[in-house]
């Protein structure tokens, strides 16, 4: 799997658009950008995942740049539950079957009231 | 709520014992997966499977091990446990080439 670069931590104000970015340059064509949360010790959160387009669902947006060497997840009105560790992850999905995912250490993200 | 339920949320034992972890899967999902989150060691694969059968492991030690049943939930059994194994245990469960869902994991902590 791809490497992938977050930054630590972040704030961001609550009510404001949190927008996280993720570095990874290595990934290769058949490999999906995933974003997970894991809000305190709970089980990690699946949030959306992409491979070329942009995707938006009812948590979050995903902005893949067109060398897909980046991506940016756009939490548009941050409310202080989005206080969470927020990984991305490069994954490859293929025809035999799913496979692992591999966690980096991901950004903290700090909703501010 | 992912679906995935796990139990038990906490365990408590003493260096030296054995314990069985156990995972349901969301139905109609037929992959299984185990993960370990240690303080220094973030979250970890330790293994995968698909309607029973092994399908990938990962730094999974020598004295653990698990299986999945053919009612397709899962347990993850903990040997000769060790100060160090004290973590987070978070089970998984996807469709073939779905989205991973995690349950709400199951602390253990060794004395």
């Amino acid at each position: 799997d791809a490497k992938t670069t977050q930054p630590p931590s972040m704030d961001c104000a609550e009510g404001r658009a949190a927008n996280l970015p993720c570095n990874h340059s290595t990934i290769s064509g058949n490999e999906y950008v995933y974003w997970y949360r894991q809000i305190h010790s709970q089980g990690p959160q699946y949030i959306i995942h992409g491979l070329k387009n942009n995707e938006t669902n009812e948590m979050a947006s995903l902005i893949i740049t067109e060398d897909r060497k980046s991506s940016t997840l756009i939490l548009p009105h941050a409310t202080l539950r989005d206080t969470a560790v927020y990984y991305c992850i490069v994954r490859l999905i293929s025809n035999f079957g799913n496979e692992k995912l591999t966690f980096g250490t991901g950004t903290r993200l700090t909703i501010i009231p | 709520d992912s679906g995935v339920t796990q139990t038990p949320k906490h365990l408590i034992t003493a260096t030296g014992q054995r314990v069985t972890l156990r995972c349901s899967p969301r139905s109609g999902d037929l992959s299984v997966y185990w993960y370990q989150q240690s303080l220094d060691q973030g979250l970890q694969f330790l293994i995968q499977y698909y309607n029973g059968e092994e399908r990938a492991k990962g730094n999974i030690l020598e004295r653990f091990s698990a299986q999945q049943f053919p009612d397709l939930h899962s347990e993850l059994n903990l040997s000769s446990l060790e100060l160090g194994d004290s973590a987070l245990y978070f089970c998984a469960s996807s469709a073939y080439t779905d989205t991973q869902y995690f349950g709400p994991g199951t602390r253990l902590t060794v004395l």
